[in-house]
């Protein structure tokens, strides 16, 4: 049981350039979420599933689309990155309903040049 | 959901009692007080959550005022690995709306030797 996973771990990109961030969880979880987190920052919800093949937007989500076409994985986007995406991305996962804990992977940081 | 109001960063001695107060003046009462925590550059972890009574599980024990305005989390014996940034989150439960926790900056945990 891997929990949440994320790929790539680190990734530097140039201004412009498109890239795919994989989410995956083992868990059977209905929900899934994508964080950010710029330094000395909290987490700032940027997009958000709550099953199968549907998306939500969260608190940040200008320049990032997201894909649910699979319930055990999440997709995020960027299009075209700006240096502004520069921050480390955090995937959480949760059954589903009201009471429960999220669970959170590792964290991609990603560097925009 | 309400705001929260944490101090910024806070000292323990190892051995000690942690105790973290939260803020939240404006909630409401359907909502519930989450505590997560993120030891550096990981993923942030579930700790303990409650509606009124007070909570404990094997990490902590989490005491919310009769009144329900403020909580402290407690960390009963802190160790060095307790160090980490501690987020105090207020949400709705019983509810699917939105699924979103907004984290603020949190409480800089420092357990001294």
């Amino acid at each position: 049981n891997a929990g949440v996973t994320q790929t790539p771990k680190f990734r530097v990109l140039k201004t412009g350039q498109s890239m795919t961030l994989l989410c995956a969880q083992d868990m059977n979880h209905e929900y899934m979420y994508w964080y950010r987190q710029d330094p000395g920052m909290g987490l700032r919800l940027i997009h958000y599933s709550v099953g199968e093949g549907t998306t939500a937007k969260g608190e940040v989500p200008d320049g990032y689309n997201v894909s649910r076409l699979k319930k055990q994985n999440f997709l995020l986007g960027l299009e075209s990155a700006a240096p502004s995406q520069t921050s480390v991305y955090f995937c959480a996962s949760r059954i589903g309903g009201a009471y429960n804990e999220q669970f959170f992977g590792p964290g991609t940081r990603l560097t925009v040049l | 959901d309400a705001k929260t109001t944490q101090p910024p960063s806070m000292d323990c001695a190892e051995g000690r009692a942690a105790n973290l107060p939260c803020n939240h003046s404006t909630i409401s009462g359907n909502e519930y007080v989450y505590w997560y925590r993120q030891i550096h550059s990981q993923g942030p972890q579930y700790i303990i959550h409650g509606l009124k009574n007070n909570e404990t599980n094997e990490m902590a024990s989490l005491i919310i005022t009769e009144d329900r305005k403020s909580s402290t989390l407690i960390l009963p014996h802190a160790t060095l690995r307790d160090t980490a940034v501690y987020y105090c989150i207020v949400r709705e439960g019983a509810t699917n709306t939105g699924n979103q926790f907004y984290f603020g900056t949190g409480t800089s945990l420092t357990v001294i030797p």
